[in-house]
């Protein structure tokens, strides 16, 4: 069974920093390329961040550009987002989700795991 | 940048009806539309991708259709458990990933 699993959520004060990480299981993580994206507490989805299977190819949303990094480790079959400078924009659910093989959408999600950014 | 824009904000369905959701690109997306559930407290759940194909496990009363800029969601009759939120996602050239704002279904 495939399950992503997300941890490193809570409270922060506003400039802080978070490291979140995706725990996967029940597939092989090295072939699949992985986003994640995030909510805002009663809003919709937003797309945060790309990378494909090897960690090469990277993406950001512009809106955490230069303050996000994504990362993996493939021997652990984890997803990492290192999330800095954060402000209260940030607040919000952040789920890692697999990208499906057929394209660009994305067929497992984790649970996700809530971020609050507030002094 | 390609906007999703979904429709309408809010659908009210007695159960056993049928429900049909829009969602319209402001260009064309080709056929890299997927659709997805959401209830309360839990992580969207993927339906229907390439505008059309169910995903694994969906049930037939799920149907997708359209291409280009025109899409929609069909539920043939509704059930209890279909009452969520559904958002609509283009993924033809990424990034970024940009979805609908949303269409909630609830029981009338």
């Amino acid at each position: 069974e495939v399950q992503l699993v997300e941890s490193g959520g809570g409270l922060v004060q506003p400039g802080g920093s978070l490291r979140l990480s995706c725990a996967a299981s029940g597939f092989i993580l090295r072939s699949y390329e992985m986003n994640w994206v995030r909510q805002a507490p009663g809003k919709g989805l937003e797309w945060v961040s790309y990378i494909d299977s090897s960690g090469s190819t990277i993406y950001y949303a512009d809106s955490v550009k230069g303050r996000f990094t994504i990362s993996r480790d493939n021997a652990k079959n984890s997803l990492y987002l290192q999330m800095n400078t954060l402000t209260a924009e940030d607040t919000a659910t952040y789920y890692c989700a697999r990208v499906n093989e057929d394209g660009g959408n994305s067929d497992y999600w984790g649970q996700g795991t809530l971020v609050i950014v507030s002094s | 940048e390609i906007v999703m824009t979904q429709s309408p904000g809010t659908l009210s369905v007695s159960p056993g009806e049928r429900a049909t959701l829009s969602c319209r690109a402001s260009q064309s997306v080709s056929s890299n539309l997927a659709w997805y559930q959401q209830k309360p407290g839990q992580a969207p759940r993927l339906l229907i991708y390439d505008a059309s194909t169910r995903a694994t496990g969906v049930p037939a009363r799920f149907s997708g259709s359209g291409s280009r800029t025109e899409f929609n969601l069909t539920i043939s009759s509704l059930q209890s458990e279909d009452f969520a939120v559904y958002y609509c996602q283009r993924y033809d050239n990424w990034p970024p990933w940009t979805f609908g704002q949303g269409t909630k279904v609830e029981i009338k």
